[in-house]
């Protein structure tokens, strides 16, 4: 019954690569968001869409990007991946009122080398 | 600016002894407030949220909106809570942006 899937465990990327990581779910949540999670810093935002082809910046957007062409498919595009971000990933969504309750991704581990 | 801080990185406890990891949040409107876990490989999950006041696995938090603090209680630690606490707020006038703090590893020793 797994919810939210992020396409990939791990990844290891080369400086000045073009990276897009993915994430769906299945919840039908009009919400989704990217964080990264780092020790000490704990999860960061990166982006969030609260609709189809809307986005917003959290607090960490700069060298990277976000698409949101269907409901349930959230990506994260690093445009040219650097070695310091390197980090774990994590793909979230939830519904913006009601249950409001967040369901995370499995994470994806990006090395860029 | 909205803020969740968590002034603990680290919090080590004995088994049986009562545990308290604290939150403190900056937000001038109404705010929705969470607890989140990740236990060892695992995904991070809802431990529990401010509006519901429920206690989950033995666990309380209260929201004080006059020290904006949302700190989450146990009286007696077992080794099983052992993970990564987060806690969240909700921003509703921002689309439902949702913010972490900075996270406490909690260890419980036997």
């Amino acid at each position: 019954d797994v919810k939210v899937t992020q396409s990939s465990r791990y990844l290891v990327k080369r400086t000045g690569e073009k990276v897009f990581l993915e994430c769906v779910q299945d919840m039908d949540h009009e919400n989704m968001f990217w964080y990264r999670q780092d020790p000490g810093l704990g999860l960061r935002l990166i982006y969030f869409s609260y609709d189809v082809k809307m986005k917003e910046k959290g607090d960490i957007p700069e060298g990277y990007s976000v698409s949101r062409e269907k409901k349930e498919r959230f990506s994260l595009i690093l445009e040219s991946a650097s070695t310091n971000q390197t980090s774990m990933y994590l793909c979230a969504s939830n519904a913006p009122w009601g249950d409001t309750e967040a369901f995370f991704g499995q994470g994806t581990r990006l090395t860029v080398v | 600016a909205q803020r969740v801080t968590q002034p603990e990185k680290l919090l080590s406890v004995f088994k049986g002894a009562p545990v308290e990891l604290k939150c403190n949040y900056s937000y001038s409107g109404s705010p929705e407030l969470f607890w989140y876990v990740q236990y060892s490989r695992q995904r991070l999950q809802l431990l529990l949220r401010h509006i519901s006041r429920e206690s989950i696995k033995g666990f309380t938090a209260d929201l004080n909106k006059g020290e904006t603090s949302f700190h989450l209680k146990k009286p007696f630690a077992q080794e099983e809570d052992s993970a990564m606490y987060y806690c969240a707020l909700m921003i509703y006038n921002q689309g439902g942006k949702l913010i972490f703090g900075q996270g406490t590893e909690l260890s419980v020793k036997p």
